[in-house]
């Protein structure tokens, strides 16, 4: 059974550094691209980026572009989204999901992060 | 970026009835579109991936359609679990966009 299990909520003050994971199993974690997805409260989906864990290639939406780092440890199987200097903008639900054919057709259960002083 | 604009916002509807949902693409995708139902506080859910193609275990009555740039995704009888918010999603050269969404309520 192929499933995404993230990490906890965090509650953060702005400036502040944050990383928070997802971790595959049921499925070849580094055969794969996992994605990232933002919803703030109240708010629509927004795609954040991708990460191929088998060599690390990431790649972001314009709109996440510098603000956010993707990565992954495939000997783990588990891919990271952080922040350097999180802001209150950054308040949301974070979804990483398995990103195939285009889409994303597996995905965690959701990381709350609030950012707030 | 290539923006995506659904169309109803909001949709209200009994069960039973057939809707349609439209989501248009600022420039060609061909058949990059995937549509997502999503519940209240759940992660959404996958439903039709590469314009058309049905994902596995989704109802029979989820059908999407279109390319290039204007797509429809129809459920043809709404049942109870079928009241949500559905969004397409795009996929172009490494990055992606999801249209605003539409809700779909009881009338």
């Amino acid at each position: 059974e192929v499933q995404l299990v993230q990490s906890g909520a965090e509650v953060k003050k702005p400036g502040e550094s944050l990383k928070i994971s997802c971790q595959g199993s049921g499925f070849s974690f580094s055969s794969y691209w996992i994605g990232w997805v933002r919803q703030m409260p109240g708010r629509g989906l927004e795609w954040v980026g991708i990460v191929y864990p088998g060599d690390s290639d990431s790649r972001y939406s314009p709109s996440f572009q510098g603000q956010v780092t993707i990565s992954a440890d495939k000997s783990i199987s588990t891919a990271y989204l952080q922040w350097s200097s999180l802001k209150a903008s950054d308040t949301g639900i974070y979804y990483c999901a398995r990103h195939y054919g285009g889409a994303f057709d597996y995905w965690g259960q959701g990381s709350v992060v609030t950012v707030s002083s | 970026d290539i923006q995506l604009t659904q169309s109803p916002s909001t949709l209200s509807a009994s069960v039973g009835d057939g809707v349609t949902i439209t989501c248009r693409a600022s420039h060609n995708i061909t058949n990059w579109l995937a549509w997502y139902q999503q519940k209240p506080g759940k992660a959404p859910k996958l439903l039709i991936y590469k314009a058309s193609s049905l994902q596995s275990g989704v109802p029979s009555r989820f059908s999407g359609s279109g390319s290039g740039t204007d797509f429809t995704l129809t459920i043809s009888s709404l049942q109870p679990g079928d009241f949500a918010t559905y969004y397409c999603q795009q996929y172009n050269n490494f990055a992606g966009t999801f249209g605003q969404g539409t809700k779909v309520d009881i009338k």
